[in-house]
């Protein structure tokens, strides 16, 4: 079946302005989560989702950042008044976790690249 | 602070040998573990996983050893294949379906 789509893949903001960025997860995964990748190193956590449930965003770096998923599917990551230092890439990931396997696997989107310039 | 560390930026393995990925972690609340491979403007793939009340895991050619006494867990890849050949992440979680912590990646080059 379809993996976790991401969009834009890549995207370019000048500083100061407000970007989106969409994912939408594995049908039926109720977990979503995102993260922060800067060059060279590993994600970094952010927020995430269950259903449409915020239950942690204490990775936020600032309260530029915003995430919602106000259905429980698709989630949006905002950030307003884009920054140099918010040029990274941010992956989305879902999961579903069945208890009688105890699998609690993230599956990645390819990501978006964003480059405030 | 760094709560899981891959100390090895790079490794470098000939076609066919093993290929040994170290990680080390020190929250010993950590009680599940993951293999991810990443090739370039991809996101990560799902490798492997374990959790605490197992020391291996197998499929095909990945093992994944866990010590929770050293908090510390690699992952065998045998026989080593040039498509093995990707940024490999070691992640850990609190109790399963939470946020997973990243280390900062092994860069696996497999030579023909």
């Amino acid at each position: 079946g379809a993996g976790v789509s991401q969009s834009p893949r890549y995207k370019v903001a000048k500083r100061g302005q407000d970007v989106a960025l969409r994912c939408d997860p594995i049908s039926g995964h109720v977990s979503l989560f995102w993260y922060q990748q800067a060059l060279g190193q590993g994600p970094e956590f952010l927020t995430y989702f269950q259903n449409e449930a915020q239950l942690d965003k204490s990775g936020l770096p600032s309260d530029r950042f915003f995430a919602e998923r106000p259905e429980g599917s698709v989630s949006t990551l905002k950030i307003q008044r884009t920054q140099q230092e918010d040029s990274a890439v941010y992956l989305c990931a879902s999961s579903s976790p069945t208890t009688e396997l105890a699998s609690y696997e993230q599956y990645f989107g390819p990501g978006t690249r964003l480059t405030v310039t | 602070d760094q709560q899981v560390k891959q100390n090895s930026p790079s490794l470098s393995v000939q076609e066919g040998r093993i290929s040994i990925l170290n990680c080390d972690y020190t929250n010993s609340m950590f009680d599940y573990f993951l293999w991810y491979k990443k090739y370039p403007a991809e996101g990560p793939t799902f490798l492997i996983s374990i959790s605490s009340i197992k020391d291996k895991n197998e499929d095909g050619r990945f093992t994944v050893f866990l010590n929770k006494s050293a908090k510390h867990l690699s992952l065998h890849i045998v026989p080593s294949q040039p498509g093995d050949s990707a940024v490999y992440f070691c992640a850990a979680s609190v109790g399963g379906n939470t946020p997973l912590v990243f280390g900062k990646g092994t860069r696996l080059s497999v030579i023909a």
